[in-house]
């Protein structure tokens, strides 16, 4: 069974730095992208980014780009997303998934639950 | 890459059909056969319903089917249902080999 299981919710201050994780189990982790997907407070979804763990290529929406990075160990199987200094309006649910697809990574299969990242002073 | 048009909301009776339009341009929707569509329970994982325009995972009812025509995919629900009601996302492949996702619908069964 493909499970994706995200690590725990996190508060923080404005300017902290953070890593959240993604644990893939139930299939090969080094042969799927991995994407992740933002949900603002009573927003809809929003395409960040995704990596191959293969190795390590990425790509990014615009909108992202050089404002959080992605990376993933094949090792053990886990993707991160990180902030070198947050905001309050990265406060949102982000979520992991797995990405398939016919020769292109055109769309996720299989969904972590979310990880709540809160960041108030 | 702006994100693809979806009405707000839509409603439906219990056994009624409904039609989600998702409306891109030719660099995204109108180009490629990579539209999918996600339900999403608020609080709960996103679930894949239909990839690559027209095809459903195992284990999705098939209640639930897509199309495409020019730039606009559409997801259409028959027999709804009341656990049907949720958030409706489509999601295509660009130009730019990334994926935009649809502002969303509201679906409720009334």
């Amino acid at each position: 069974e493909v499970q994706l299981v995200q690590s725990g919710a996190e508060v923080k201050k404005p300017g902290e730095s953070l890593k959240i994780s993604c644990k893939g189990s139930g299939y090969t982790f080094s042969t799927y992208w991995i994407g992740w997907v933002r949900q603002m407070p009573g927003k809809g979804l929003e395409w960040m980014g995704i990596i191959y763990p293969g190795d390590s290529d990425s790509r990014y929406s615009p909108s992202f780009q050089g404002q959080v990075t992605i990376s993933a160990d094949m090792s053990i199987r886990t993707a991160y997303l990180q902030w070198s200094s947050l905001k309050a309006s990265d406060t949102a649910v982000y979520y992991c998934a797995r990405v398939s697809g016919s020769g292109w990574p055109s769309y996720f299969d299989y969904w972590g639950q979310g990880t709540l990242v809160t960041v108030s002073s | 890459q702006s994100a693809l048009t979806q009405p707000a909301s839509v409603s439906g009776s219990p056994g009624q059909s409904i039609t989600i339009s998702c409306t891109g341009t030719s660099s995204d929707v109108g180009g490629y056969n990579y539209v999918s569509w996600y339900q999403h329970h608020p609080g709960k994982a996103p679930k894949l319903m239909i990839f690559d325009v027209s095809n459903r995972p195992s284990g999705v009812s098939n209640r639930f089917s897509g199309s495409k025509s020019g730039n606009t995919a559409s997801l259409t629900i028959s027999g709804l249902q009341a656990e049907d009601e949720a958030d409706y996302y489509c999601s295509s492949y660009t130009t730019s080999s990334s994926l935009v996702f649809g502002g969303g619908t509201k679906l409720t069964v009334l």
